[in-house]
């Protein structure tokens, strides 16, 4: 069975400084892997995605994820954290067929001005 | 704009009763899902649709029931036998081409029982 493991309900930040959200999964084939993001009482939208193009996936608003399968890890990161990057964010894992995505339990980034 | 909708954005319930949740997409979509979300959870796996007329239970699936009539509807009914089921729901939808299958996210509806 595929997995997603979030490390950190919770993460802070100050304004400017680096974003690190930590994501590992299990996995016993090549996995598809994303990052979504939620803002409070709205739907979840699609950060990025890993489909085996890149290690280096880059995705919207400055954001961007490496894939290392040696460490079974999907970090997402961001080289400077803005206000409006205070939000939820979830790491899932298609697990087989296209219905199958298992989503981590979040991490909720607070930026410290 | 394509996109997911999901109506009401904020739903009342008293114990006992059913109420449905509705989900419209106009992205063309073949498959949609309805979740669940609780704080401190992630999202679990309600039911999910691949064609008309046909759908799967997921993950938690007891309490619930779900139609496809229409490839772009995919009410969810919350019914009586749902024992706990204030919760933040959220619709997606997906396309079944497994490079392209991200899922696309409605803005939810928070459901509360009185």
């Amino acid at each position: 069975a595929q997995s997603v493991t979030q490390l950190g309900s919770h993460v802070s930040v100050s304004e400017g400084a680096l974003v690190l959200l930590r994501c590992n999964y299990s996995s016993s084939v090549p996995p598809y892997l994303f990052w979504y993001v939620q803002y409070p009482n709205q739907g979840l939208q699609l950060l990025l995605k890993y489909t085996s193009a890149a290690t280096l996936v880059k995705g919207i608003n400055g954001f961007e994820a490496e894939f290392k399968k040696s460490e079974t890890s999907f970090h997402l990161t961001k080289p400077s954290a803005h206000m409006s990057d205070a939000a939820e964010y979830f790491c899932a894992v298609r697990r087989g067929g296209y219905q199958k995505v298992t989503f981590g339990t979040g991490t909720k980034l607070q930026v410290i001005p | 704009d394509g996109g997911i909708t999901q109506s009401p954005k904020y739903l009342f319930r008293k114990e006992g009763q059913n109420v449905t949740l509705s989900c419209e997409q106009n992205l063309n979509h073949d498959a949609m899902y309805w979740y669940r979300q609780d704080p401190g959870q992630g999202l679990r796996l309600i039911y999910y649709s691949q064609i008309v007329n046909d759908f799967q239970k997921g993950d938690i699936a007891e309490g619930y029931s779900v139609s496809r009539e229409k490839k772009e509807s995919f009410p969810l009914t919350v019914t009586s036998a749902q024992k706990n089921p204030t919760a933040f729901y959220l619709c997606a939808s997906s396309t079944l081409d497994s490079s392209q299958n991200e899922q696309f996210f409605g803005p939810g509806t928070r459901l509360t029982v009185l």
